[in-house]
């Protein structure tokens, strides 16, 4: 079946770490954004790709790193300049036809401890 | 950034009672999508509307999307225990040249009372 992987489902981070979160899809799609979600805040673009090898900043890129070399990977890392990282975040992926909508991920769970 | 406005954050209603939320943008909009986020799980897509004045339904459920392309609302008929989650809004801005970016409203989260 297609779709869209996020690991791992939980991760605690120490202060003054750097965390990879990880985000595959094989659905083909051009397409992958990472958001941050916290209660009551909805979601926010943290970055997006729409190909291979270039990736744009959303919202609140501070404290966050992305790359894309690869279509289906799109790993996400929370780098220590992240001063308030714990939250849930979400990877998510679309195409190219008219009416696709987002595909998520399952999400990974950060806490700080 | 552009921003999304989605009203009212919380709704509770007893089921076989109806339910709306509402999405509002100070600019024209190229389309608007709504998702569900069950509690626990994570956004599912439900439907993208793209012309002005339209109107698209799920079985109980109604999408509209204003005459200016700046509103939309997700109406609920009978809710049921199975309709419980947050509804999202999201909104692609008109002339935008990032494909597929989306800014998302806050959110309505939906109690059912059985």
């Amino acid at each position: 079946d297609g779709g869209i992987t996020q690991s791992p489902k939980y991760l605690f981070r120490k202060e003054g770490q750097n965390v990879t979160l990880s985000c595959e899809q094989n659905l083909n799609h051009d397409a992958m954004y990472w958001y941050r979600q916290d209660p009551g805040q909805g979601l926010r673009l943290i970055y997006y790709s729409q190909i291979v090898n270039d990736f744009q900043k959303g919202d609140i890129a501070e404290g966050y790193s992305v790359s894309r070399e690869k279509k289906e990977s799109f790993p996400l890392t929370v780098t220590s300049a992240q001063k308030n990282p714990t939250a849930f975040y979400l990877c998510a992926s679309t195409g190219m036809m008219v009416g696709d909508g987002y595909t998520f991920g399952s999400g990974t769970r950060l806490t700080v401890v | 950034g552009q921003q999304v406005m989605q009203i009212p954050q919380y709704q509770h209603v007893q089921e076989g009672e109806d339910f709306t939320t509402y999405c509002n943008s100070s600019t024209t909009l190229s389309n608007i999508q709504w998702y569900k986020q069950r509690p626990g799980g994570h956004p599912v897509f439900l439907i993208q509307l793209v012309k002005s004045g339209e109107v698209k339904k799920q079985k109980r459920l109604t999408f509209q999307f204003g005459e200016a392309k700046k509103n939309s609302s997700l109406h609920i008929t009978a809710t049921q225990t199975t309709d419980v989650g947050t509804y999202f809004c999201a909104a692609a801005n008109a002339g935008g040249t990032s494909y597929g970016k989306l800014t998302f409203g806050q959110g309505t989260i939906l109690t059912v009372h059985p």
